[in-house]
């Protein structure tokens, strides 16, 4: 019964670079959260995303991020032309199809550092 | 724009006695609220939710208590023990969709 994976847990990149942030839901999970924790601060929430859909962006940055969820593999968090304000811990939440609302399940994030 | 807020960054409490960990939040809207744990290098795992027409729910040592006029919620945890402590965000949503974490509170259970 995994959980959620994420990976890598740790990234490091150099400004300029892009940065690819991976996601595998929890097995029967369809709905997955992206959100970042910025030093010293809570959770923000980034996206969210249904298979082949966007539902919530609101929370993206207009320029450089992207996020998909595909048909077959893993959800994806794109970050093009990484500056050093990006550094901070990602995580992935997903959760099963709503009936009553149901709690999200974290992965243990990942740590992007731009040098 | 911090629609979910917890104003005190840090807490310590001797082993044995009641953590209080308190939420504020702005968006009368917000139908549901979560509790989460946080160890360091981890991801946060659920403890326990409520939802809007409930006050009161209770999952062994853990309560969280809602009170809407005054658009608050708290987790008390008793007895506290020395593995609880972590850092506790407390979470909001309206029907589910986005969820609006906190800044979370440090707990420090002292043996």
């Amino acid at each position: 019964n995994a959980g959620v994976m994420q990976n890598p847990r740790h990234l490091v990149r150099r400004r300029g670079q892009e940065a690819r942030l991976r996601c595998s839901p929890m097995k029967g999970h369809s709905h997955v959260y992206w959100y970042r924790q910025l030093p010293e601060e809570g959770l923000k929430f980034m996206v969210y995303l249904q298979k082949e859909n966007i539902i919530d962006e609101s929370g993206m940055p207009k320029e450089r991020f992207s996020a998909e969820f595909p048909k077959e593999g893993p959800s994806i968090l794109r970050i093009q032309q990484v500056v050093r304000g990006d550094s901070a811990a990602y995580f992935c939440a997903s959760s099963p199809p709503m009936g009553p609302i149901s709690e999200q399940y974290f992965g243990p994030g990942t740590r992007l550092t731009v040098t | 724009d911090q629609q979910v807020k917890q104003n005190s960054p840090s807490l310590s409490v001797q082993e044995g006695r009641i953590s209080i960990l308190n939420c504020d939040y702005t968006n009368s809207m917000f139908d549901y609220f979560l509790w989460y744990k946080k160890y360091p290098a981890e991801g946060p795992t659920f403890l326990i939710s409520i939802s809007s027409i409930k006050d009161k729910n209770e999952d062994g040592r853990f309560t969280v208590f809602l009170n809407k006029s005054a658009k608050h919620l708290s987790l008390h945890i008793v007895p506290s023990q020395p593995g609880d402590s972590a850092v506790y965000f407390c979470a909001a949503s309206v029907n589910g969709n986005q969820f609006y974490f906190g800044t979370g509170t440090s707990l420090t259970v002292i043996p």
